[in-house]
């Protein structure tokens, strides 16, 4: 049931763009978004929920293909900031468990 | 506010042994949730709570209890740890299950 997140490591160049998919095989109510810094707190960067509302950071851009089951995390002009691990949670049933992929490593360089 | 907080930092278990790992918020948020991360496994929910007086348990809640008295608290009490058991611990709260949730620092916990 735990999402399959791709890449699972991508390496960018300041200025790059790159795109983290979530992918499940069941139906998704809503995927959260989080990124994660060595040794720290996950930390919240957006909700795309069933139906088209969005919650999260403007600086941040999300898709959820609700059909295909699907949600992709845009990081356009990346900073060194970006770096981290990115987790998508799903919400595979209507209710209040997440279950969460295994992470996209992002590591930016100058 | 001082948000999400998580005692201790670290901690380190003989095997058999049992602990409670507290976790506070002020942020008055009715949904509370326990995680564990291990490399390559992501987060996975062990047990969660819509309010106080309600629990309910996630993907891997064996071994594991949980209480919630007040809104504020929602400790995790390991029953008899085991080396399977060793693991970074994260709370969470948030306003809502829909809303974005603020972690905790973190436990590091070794269970010998």
């Amino acid at each position: 049931q735990q999402p399959v997140q791709s890449p699972q490591a991508v390496i960018l160049r300041e200025g790059e763009d790159a795109v983290i998919n979530c992918s499940s095989s069941k139906a998704l109510y809503s995927v959260h978004w989080y990124r994660q810094k060595h040794g720290e707190a996950p930390v919240f960067l957006m909700i795309l929920l069933k139906g088209g509302e969005q919650k999260g950071h403007e600086k941040i851009s999300a898709s959820f293909n609700e059909k295909k089951q699907q949600s992709s995390l845009y990081l356009t002009a990346s900073q060194l900031s970006y770096s981290g691990t990115y987790f998508c949670g799903t919400e595979l049933g209507y209710g209040n468990k997440l279950v969460f992929g295994a992470g996209t490593i992002l590591r930016v360089k100058s | 506010n001082a948000g999400v907080t998580q005692t201790p930092k670290f901690q380190v278990l003989k095997t058999g042994q049992s602990m409670t790992l507290q976790c506070a918020q002020d942020m008055n948020h009715e949904y509370m949730s326990w995680y564990r991360q291990d490399p390559g496994m992501g987060l996975r929910l062990i047990h969660y709570s819509v309010g106080a007086g309600i629990t309910d348990q996630g993907e891997v809640p064996n071994g594991y209890n949980v209480s919630r008295s007040t809104t504020e608290d929602f400790p995790l009490r390991l029953l008899s740890a085991a080396p399977s058991q060793t693991s970074v611990y994260f709370c969470a709260s948030s306003s809502g299950f829909r809303g974005e949730q603020y972690f905790g620092p973190g436990t590091r916990l070794t269970v010998t």
